[in-house]
């Protein structure tokens, strides 16, 4: 079952904050962030792992609440290049290293 | 590091004929090959798991048959759709992981497919 992304869609300006939300309703195993630009692949942000959190990538956060099986995604001081979609993929452990995708996130970023 | 790539980037192709795309991994050895297609401003959909020497394995719905995955080495898989119509019009996008524990997919840049 796919796992749920909000908001669907957010606007900023230039210098703002923004959370991203991925839920699911199984038990994960890890958490991955991608970022897709229009018209090409999707570009690896991080991966948060059960039992840990891990940072990474310009301003761009994450933590993983294991028991809500929930991970969120903290744009900070958005930058103009922070514009693009947005995907969790989550994994759980019986899956090996398959992932299944969120809806997205459509992130712009305004000056 | 951690470079995938794919040929070809662009298709056009008439229905009835088959299309083949290479997806690489060009520094590292990728244990697993996963394939996906993604249509317009939707997200992406596992077509089919592939890792080097065994039979793929695909998701529900999706035709193994049309769909023909060879994962022949640790750093190609290729992708064949045979008989293409018009509704297999879409963006291919492989990714490749190592098994380094960490599980992180790396992707290429994908091919668009257009059958007319």
């Amino acid at each position: 079952q796919q796992p749920v992304q909000s908001p669907q869609a957010v606007i900023l300006r230039e210098g703002e904050d923004a959370v991203i939300n991925c839920s699911s309703s199984k038990a994960l195993y890890s958490v991955h962030w991608y970022r897709q630009k229009h018209g090409e692949a999707p570009v690896f942000l991080m991966i948060l792992l059960k039992g840990g959190e891990q940072k990474g990538h310009e301003k761009i956060s994450a933590s993983f609440n294991e028991k809500k099986q929930q991970s969120s995604l903290y744009l900070t001081a958005s930058q103009l290049s922070y514009s693009g979609t947005y995907f969790c993929g989550t994994a759980i452990k019986a899956a090996g290293n398959k992932l299944t995708f969120g809806g997205g996130t459509r992130v712009l970023v305004k000056p | 590091g951690a470079v995938v790539s794919q040929h070809p980037s662009w298709v056009i192709c008439k229905s009835g004929t088959s299309v083949k795309i290479e997806c690489r991994s060009l520094d590292f050895q990728a244990t697993t090959m996963f394939w996906y297609r993604q249509f317009p401003k939707q997200s992406l959909m596992l077509m089919a798991t592939s890792n080097e020497g065994s039979k793929a394995t695909y998701e529900q719905g999706v035709e193994k048959d049309k769909f023909l995955i060879n994962h022949a080495s640790l750093t190609l898989s290729t992708l064949t759709v045979t008989s293409a119509h018009p509704e297999d019009s879409s963006f291919y996008i492989c990714s490749a992981s190592t098994r380094t524990g960490r599980e992180t997919q790396y992707f290429g840049p994908g091919t668009r497919l257009l059958v007319l």
